[in-house]
């Protein structure tokens, strides 16, 4: 079945550091979304990409829809402490109604 | 605008158990969809439901069913619970079928299900 293969799968850093993330795919998406779950919450929606290619800002984030669709980044630039929580990649398969999600970066700031 | 909200938050079953997991969509929101989270992992999609009807299921066997309600509210059931069942699950609801761009989802907090 399609898996996204999401990395690196922890992090630690200091605040005011920048971070980069991806999620890589053997299959082909024509979505890409990301999200963060914070501890006994659901996941929220942090940016959605529509077009291969296509670069989203979403004040200190941005994203990239891969020119393959097959593969996508988030950056968090000047990390604060309330970034701290769990990162999702999600890709939706052309012409299904489902999501599937990559296993997560865990992201810790230390003050 | 109400959120979704999920109940009940905590539940424990024991296996073999049947379980009804319930979901109240955001306001204006017509179609929900059910996810399961095991403990470090990702959410699995399990299905999903427009006008009433399953508009979609992952891999998930028969004894995973739902509903959906007129005002769009949902259950999710599953009979003859296995250790493995226990997991967040997780309801999310969104506008129209599915099938076209997802515009993201809305989520709910979840049910966590420990099934002993």
């Amino acid at each position: 079945g399609q898996q996204l293969n999401q990395s690196p799968q922890s992090m630690f850093i200091q605040e005011g550091e920048d971070v980069s993330m991806n999620c890589t795919s053997s299959s082909i998406f024509n979505t890409w979304l990301w999200y963060k779950q914070d501890p006994g919450e659901g996941p929220v929606l942090l940016i959605a990409l529509y077009k291969a290619g296509e670069l989203t800002s979403n004040g200190r984030l941005t994203a990239q829809f891969g020119i393959t669709r097959k593969d996508s980044f988030l950056n968090i630039s000047a990390s604060i402490p309330s970034d701290v929580g769990i990162y999702f990649c999600a890709g939706q398969p052309g012409g299904s109604e489902k999501l599937v999600f990559g296993k997560g970066t865990k992201l810790t700031v230390n003050p | 605008e109400t959120g979704v909200t999920q109940s009940p938050t905590h539940l424990i079953k024991t296996r073999g158990q049947q379980v009804t997991l319930r979901c109240s969509s955001q306001s204006g929101h017509n179609t929900v969809s059910w996810y399961q989270q095991a403990l470090g992992q990702g959410p699995q999609f399990i299905f999903q439901y427009y006008r009433e009807e399953e508009n979609g299921r992952g891999n998930f066997p028969p004894r995973f069913s739902g509903l959906q309600f007129p005002n769009y509210s949902s259950e999710l059931n599953v009979n003859a619970l296995e250790l493995d069942d226990s997991a967040l699950y997780l309801c999310a609801s969104s506008v129209g079928q599915g099938r076209g761009p997802n515009r993201g989802y809305t989520f709910g907090s979840g049910t966590r299900l420990t099934v002993v």
